[in-house]
């Protein structure tokens, strides 16, 4: 099993629709989480943390599912600048060092006018 | 001005030429890295910095050599590659080396090595 697995998808989506992405993780220990948004031919940036009790920012809601091991973004009424692919990153064992970070190959999200 | 500022954007090297990508932050962080993102492979760490520092070499070849001259600038020394080291080099910088503070990358270089 691989550490983060994503689907690559596309997600291919209509303007306003409802989109959730999961991601799941192998090791249980694991303790921080986030999701990264990478545009074509660009860089990768935070979009948010994950937090055990869930958080939500406007559109966007990240929720963790321990007992199941993934994680999982929500995003509503999706815009056409959403459109972008979408990175899990896992820190395995919550060393104190971003060198433990495990990426995900990222889910592809086209949102269509 | 962005935050972390990579040069070149496009290189095109010979295997046996010798070429260096330069990173230079602009946030004041104490931490900087090297990541590669091959087609179809997820983001693989390099090098870790931490306050010019060498904190982690993630059995990269000795192909690739960075240097750390202070922790603003990162320069990812390369020479004698392989085709299969084309992909994109992202620099990314935080304040610190732990998980919960934010990385900010690059544009990243794009490098094909012909």
């Amino acid at each position: 099993r691989k550490e983060v697995e994503q689907d690559p998808g596309p997600f291919n989506v209509p303007e306003g629709a409802t989109v959730a992405f999961n991601c799941t993780y192998s090791n249980s220990a694991s303790q921080s989480f986030f999701w990264y948004r990478q545009d074509c031919r660009k860089e990768p940036k935070l979009l948010m943390s994950v937090y055990s009790s869930g958080n939500e920012d406007g559109r966007f809601t990240a929720q963790l599912n321990r007992a199941s091991q993934y994680i999982s973004l929500l995003i509503r009424d999706s815009k056409l600048s959403d459109s972008a692919t979408y990175l899990c990153v896992v820190n395995p064992d919550n060393a104190g060092n971003n060198r433990k970070l495990i990426w995900g190959l990222g889910t592809s999200l086209a949102v269509n006018p | 001005e962005t935050g972390v500022t990579q040069t070149p954007r496009h290189l095109v090297m010979g295997m046996t030429n010798k070429k260096s990508l330069k990173c230079e932050q602009h946030l004041g962080h104490n931490a900087m890295y090297w990541y590669k993102q091959s087609a179809k492979k997820p983001l693989e760490l390099m090098f870790v910095y931490s306050l010019e520092e060498r904190v982690e070499n993630n059995s990269v070849p000795s192909r690739f050599s960075p240097e750390c001259p202070n922790s603003s600038h990162l320069f990812l020394h390369l020479h004698t590659l392989q085709p299969e080291d084309s992909a994109l080099y992202l620099c990314a910088s935080s304040q610190e080396t732990h998980p919960s503070t934010e990385a900010f990358f690059g544009q990243g270089t794009r490098l094909t090595v012909v």
